[in-house]
């Protein structure tokens, strides 16, 4: 069983650009979030997908955007890049088996964007 | 909306001592209720969940979690502590659009984590 795996590891952008995240969950697994952890702080929700479409979103703004694709694999991404959006982007699988069946949550090892 | 509050920012431990970590979450109504741990760098690994049934809840790497309802609290608990321990705790919460991945769905609410330190 393959576990959620993020990439890059690592990332320096500056200012004003946008950033492609990537995520591929865990085996078997068909929800997808999003969370951003600035330095010394606890996950914050960005949103999730689930059967490609996002159905759940954090305080977060319309620059913050993703994708889901078929093979539940997904996408963070970040335009107009502010520099209080470096951060630790953590990606999270689950499997939502219907109404009141969903599981616990996988995280990855997370991308550490840096803006400049 | 929920909130989670993990009072203790630092804690230092010797190494066999016992440990419990405190989490205090608000909400309405029974929550889901998380503990994950990350090492320096790192993700997030799960270390138990409570969704519904027996209050006490077993964990990986000898932890465990107790659920009271009457304080709103799930404290995470490990009779004897290793140097591996150290590392940084988060209570998380999900609401009641955690279970639905159809419209809303709420993510999960963690708290600021709770640093744990490990003296020989």
């Amino acid at each position: 069983e393959t576990g959620v795996t993020q990439s890059p590891t690592h990332l320096i952008k500056t200012r004003g650009q946008q950033v492609t995240l990537r995520c591929s969950s865990q085996s078997g697994h068909n929800t997808v979030s999003w969370y951003q952890q600035a330095l010394g702080q606890g996950p914050q929700f960005i949103f999730q997908y689930y059967r490609e479409e996002e159905n759940g979103r954090g305080n977060f703004p319309p620059r913050f955007s993703g994708l889901q694709f078929p093979n539940y694999s997904s996408e963070l991404n970040v335009n107009a890049l502010e520099l209080d959006d470096s951060a630790l982007y953590l990606c999270a699988s689950s499997l939502f088996r219907g109404r009141n069946m969903n599981t616990e949550a996988f995280f990855g090892q997370g991308t550490r964007l840096t803006v400049v | 909306a929920q909130s989670v509050t993990q009072p203790d920012i630092h804690i230092t431990v010797s190494e066999g001592a016992s440990l419990e970590l405190r989490c205090n979450y608000s909400y309405g109504a029974t929550p889901y209720l998380f503990w994950y741990v990350q090492s320096p760098g790192q993700g997030l690994q799960l270390l138990l969940k409570y969704f519904s049934g027996d209050t006490l809840v077993q964990g990986i790497k000898g932890f465990e979690a107790e659920f009271k309802r009457s304080q709103s609290s799930f404290n995470l608990r490990k009779p004897s502590v290793h140097w591996s321990d150290a590392a940084e705790y988060f209570c998380a919460v999900g609401g009641p659009k955690y279970m639905y991945s159809g419209g809303g769905a709420d993510g999960l609410t963690f708290g600021k984590g709770t640093h744990l330190i490990i003296q020989p």
